[in-house]
């Protein structure tokens, strides 16, 4: 499709167990962000990729966490030794250059039990 | 700043009442302003958006205000409909440091019938 899609929808996982969650931006779009939602809250940065410059990391809340893109495309957001304060919805979103809209996915929704 | 997962206010409203949702951004270098619209279960998905050279711009039933002076935005929606309830994001784009989009915190706005 023409918009940006997320997988998986749903994880649940063991807590102690890493996890991959896969962003495919739109095409052409060379920005793109990761946010972390819990429950009833808003919007927390993760990181984000624009171009081939150095991606900013400075929401990433410990070095469990970690995300890379790969050929300006894909990005995996990969969080090591999973804890139940992980549990949230992971947005990922993409949009051109010079600040125009974001488009969001749907969201992989993350649950640590 | 940035959205670090704060409590989201709610307005509530009365369906056929126009609903006013504030917003204060942080960067006096933003040119780039659009407010965000989070149904339940999905990602934001744009509204509508302002340049920092307007001051207002109307969409159907919307109206975003921009006042520089004092760094705050507002989104105003005509006759709230049931289907008008959600979570409301600003978002700002400064057009230095890489062009990264800052979420504000986010309002809830639940509409009575």
């Amino acid at each position: 499709g023409a918009g940006v899609s997320q997988s998986p929808s749903n994880k649940v996982t063991e807590k102690g167990k890493d996890v991959e969650l896969r962003c495919d931006p739109i095409s052409g779009h060379t920005a793109l962000y990761w946010y972390r939602q819990s429950l009833g809250q808003g919007l927390e940065f993760l990181i984000y990729f624009q171009g081939n410059s150095a991606p900013d990391k400075s929401g990433l809340p410990s070095d469990r966490f970690s995300a890379e893109r790969t050929g300006g495309s894909v990005s995996t957001l990969t969080i090591q030794r999973t804890q139940q304060e992980d549990s949230a919805v992971y947005l990922c979103a993409s949009s051109s250059r010079q600040g125009a809209e974001a488009f969001f996915g749907q969201g992989t929704r993350l649950t640590v039990v | 700043g940035e959205s670090v997962g704060l409590h989201l206010p709610t307005l509530s409203v009365q369906e056929g009442d126009n609903s006013i949702i504030n917003c204060a951004y942080s960067n006096s270098a933003s040119d780039y302003f659009i407010w965000y619209k989070q149904e339940s279960g999905k990602g934001p998905q744009f509204i509508i958006d302002i340049r920092s050279n307007m001051d207002k711009r109307q969409g159907q039933r919307v109206t975003v205000l921009l006042n520089k002076t004092v760094k705050h935005l507002s989104l105003q929606i005509a006759a709230t409909q049931p289907g008008d309830s959600a979570v409301y994001f600003c978002a700002e784009t400064p057009n230095t440091g890489g062009f990264k989009t800052i979420f504000g915190a986010g309002t809830r706005l639940f509409v009575k019938a």
